[in-house]
């Protein structure tokens, strides 16, 4: 059965700091993964996709990369700002017809 | 503009009333699904529908019972028989299953006294 970890639960980092969210998987037969913003009451916003045979994907000042060989992926945000201040989640699909795995998310707090 | 629709926002019902939280979507997308969050557990399946007339049990369905007469529309009703209903429902809807990217709506908070 496919677990997704992310690890810490929470993060807290000032302003203008480069930061990088973790996020490891069990079984790397992975179709794809996402990378998911949720802020505070709010539904999820897809951020990245990233198909099993990318070993990136960037969208303005983020960048995700995924290593299927070690179960891992990270989400890379340059030049932090207190709007990037909400929960991050990935997602992984195991594969056709298959239904997505969640972790349950890191905490990104952006001190002014 | 596109988009997901879930209303009402928030819902408070008394125990052993069935509520039906509506889940309307206009991005022609063909897959619906429900999710469950609860603090410090992430999303959970419910349902899902590929296709119209057509859905299938997530995870967590017991006690959760849906319908997708619309392509646009994809109702969850919680049962009486849902032994833990206050939480945080998400719809979501792609374009043709797990492997598109996912869209959500902004969610309907349940509370059930």
């Amino acid at each position: 059965k496919q677990e997704v970890t992310q690890i810490p639960a929470a993060l807290s980092v000032p302003e203008g700091e480069n930061l990088v969210l973790n996020c490891s998987f069990t079984d790397s037969a992975i179709y794809n993964l996402q990378w998911f913003r949720q802020d505070p009451g709010k539904g999820l916003t897809s951020l990245l996709l990233i198909q099993s045979s990318q070993r990136e994907q960037t969208s303005g000042r983020l960048n995700a990369s995924l290593d299927k060989s070690s179960g891992r992926s990270t989400l890379y945000i340059a030049a932090s700002q207190p709007g990037d201040s909400a929960t991050y989640l990935c997602a992984v699909h195991p594969g056709a017809n298959s239904k997505l795995t969640f972790g349950k998310g890191i905490t990104l707090s952006v001190r002014p | 503009d596109g988009g997901i629709t879930q209303s009402p926002k928030y819902l408070f019902r008394k125990e052993g009333q069935n509520v039906t939280l509506s889940c309307e979507q206009n991005l022609n997308h063909d897959a619906m699904y429900w999710y469950r969050q609860d603090p410090g557990q992430g999303l959970r399946l419910i349902y899902y529908s590929q296709i119209v007339n057509d859905f299938q049990k997530g995870d967590i369905a017991e006690g959760y019972s849906v319908s997708r007469e619309k392509k646009e529309s994809f109702p969850l009703t919680v049962t009486s028989a849902q032994k833990n209903p206050t939480a945080f429902y998400l719809c979501a809807s792609s374009i043709g299953g797990f492997n598109s990217p996912l869209h959500f709506g902004n969610g309907t908070r349940l509370t059930v006294t």
